[in-house]
């Protein structure tokens, strides 16, 4: 059973930098099939991709945050790590990862966390 | 505002057919059959419905099917029961910089 579980502070402060992990179970991280994207959902919001990660750790990341975000793996833990630098309240979130096979096939997803951005 | 447009939301009695667009350009959606569907109930993380314009995993039942044409995509739902009852998004392969990226969702509501 593949699964996949985001872990990382509820609360940070503006300005300050967000490290959230993905653990992932069920599958390896060096699949040449797969690999691993981050995408977030601001509360009553739409879904918004962020990040990718390939197999050969080749990384992809959306225009308007590449200059703060940086997205690895560690194959050995099973575990993508996200950062996103400078935070701010519109940042504010929840964080999803999911498994991608193929082209934009996010299958399955973890359950998601919440990322408050607030004094 | 997202790269792709979806209707903010569509309606449709039990038992009925529905279709929600997603419309894109030549760079995205028209370009390229990398369309991809998810469902997402309150509270829950997306699902997978469709990938590759029309293609279904296992275990998503065969009401749900995707189509093409030109710069449109489009989720077909039939038969409707209230389970349906969720908020839909596309996502497209893009040219652009980014990799992919979504509609801005679509509710559907079983009255």
């Amino acid at each position: 059973q593949v699964t996949l579980k985001e872990s990382g502070p509820v609360l940070v402060k503006p300005t300050e930098t967000l490290t959230l992990t993905c653990t992932v179970s069920g599958f390896s991280l060096s699949n040449t099939k797969m690999g691993v994207s981050w995408i977030r959902q601001p509360p009553g919001k739409a879904l918004e991709w962020l990040a990718h990660i390939f197999s050969n750790d080749e990384q992809s990341y959306t225009t308007s945050l590449k200059n703060r975000l940086t997205i690895s793996k560690d194959t050995s833990k099973s575990q993508v790590v996200l950062t996103m630098t400078n935070m701010d309240p519109v940042d504010t979130a929840t964080y999803y990862c999911a498994r991608t096979t193929g082209v934009l096939q996010f299958d399955p997803w973890g359950q998601g966390t919440l990322v408050t951005v607030s004094s | 505002q997202s790269a792709l447009t979806q209707p903010a939301s569509v309606s449709g009695s039990p038992g009925q057919s529905i279709t929600i667009s997603c419309t894109g350009t030549s760079r995205d959606v028209g370009g390229y059959n990398y369309v991809s569907w998810y469902q997402q109930h309150p509270g829950k993380a997306p699902k997978l419905l469709i990938y590759e314009v029309s293609l279904r995993p296992s275990g998503v039942s065969n009401r749900f099917s995707g189509s093409k044409s030109g710069n449109t995509a489009s989720l077909a739902i039939s038969g409707l029961q209230a389970e349906d009852e969720a908020d839909y998004y596309c996502c497209s392969y893009t040219s652009s910089s980014t990799l992919g990226v979504f509609g801005g969702g679509t509710k559907l509501t079983v009255l």
